[in-house]
């Protein structure tokens, strides 16, 4: 298994610039969420989502749009870069239920700049 | 709302000595609670978890934690530090037998040990 994997690992942007950040799971995992992660402020979640066809926001949501069309793929996508975006994102995995309360399987991360 | 503090930011500690790496957290319900370790450049790895039942959770690379109800801790402990130890390391919550409610993670606490 490849676990967790995000692309791209590093990206520079422009403000105003849009893009997607990629994450894939060979898992099968229901679970899927995405964090930002900034000196001092640990991680803070983005969006999440509970299985295919639906998410739900996090603690941070603005500027962030995400959708989960299949098991396997949870992209992020930032409609329009703001420099307050720079920061490392991670994508995370999990099989959840509602008894073991399996633990999170991040990805590499993803550094993102924005000019 | 459920939430998780590290008091320290840093805690340094002379390899070979015990260490203890503290977490407090809040949440309405029955907590699942969590720790991860972070090295450089990397994506979050998961140590331990308590779900229910003894209070003494043993996890990967000889990391242990107690959790303690009455005083609403669970605190990363290890007997003797190796220098290998040094990263950061999070704690997190979630509500348990509640699904697939989201992860909480507190800010970090960096480790640091001296040889």
């Amino acid at each position: 298994n490849a676990g967790v994997t995000q692309t791209p690992k590093f990206q520079v942007l422009k403000t105003g610039q849009s893009m997607t950040l990629q994450c894939a799971q060979d898992m099968n995992h229901e679970y899927m969420s995405w964090y930002r992660q900034d000196p001092g402020m640990g991680l803070r979640l983005i969006h999440y989502s509970v299985g295919a066809g639906i998410t739900d926001q996090g603690e941070v949501p603005n500027g962030y749009n995400v959708s989960r069309s299949t098991t396997e793929d949870f992209p992020l996508r930032l409609l329009s870069a703001a420099p307050s975006q720079t920061s490392v994102y991670f994508c995370a995995s999990s099989r959840e239920s509602r008894t073991s309360g399996g633990p999170q399987y991040f990805g590499p991360g993803t550094r993102l700049t924005v000019t | 709302a459920q939430s998780v503090a590290q008091p320290e930011d840093q805690v340094n500690v002379a390899e070979g000595n015990p260490l203890t790496v503290k977490c407090t957290y809040s949440v309405s319900g029955n907590p699942y609670l969590f720790w991860y370790v972070q090295y450089p450049n990397r994506g979050l790895q998961f140590l331990l978890k308590y779900i229910t039942g003894d209070n003494l959770v043993k996890g990967s690379y000889g990391f242990e934690a107690e959790f303690n109800k009455s005083q609403t801790s669970f605190h990363l402990k290890k007997p003797s530090a190796l220098v290998s130890d040094s990263a950061l390391y999070f704690c997190a919550v979630r509500v348990g037998s509640s699904g697939n409610t989201p992860l909480v993670f507190g800010k970090g606490t960096r480790l640091s040990v001296i040889a």
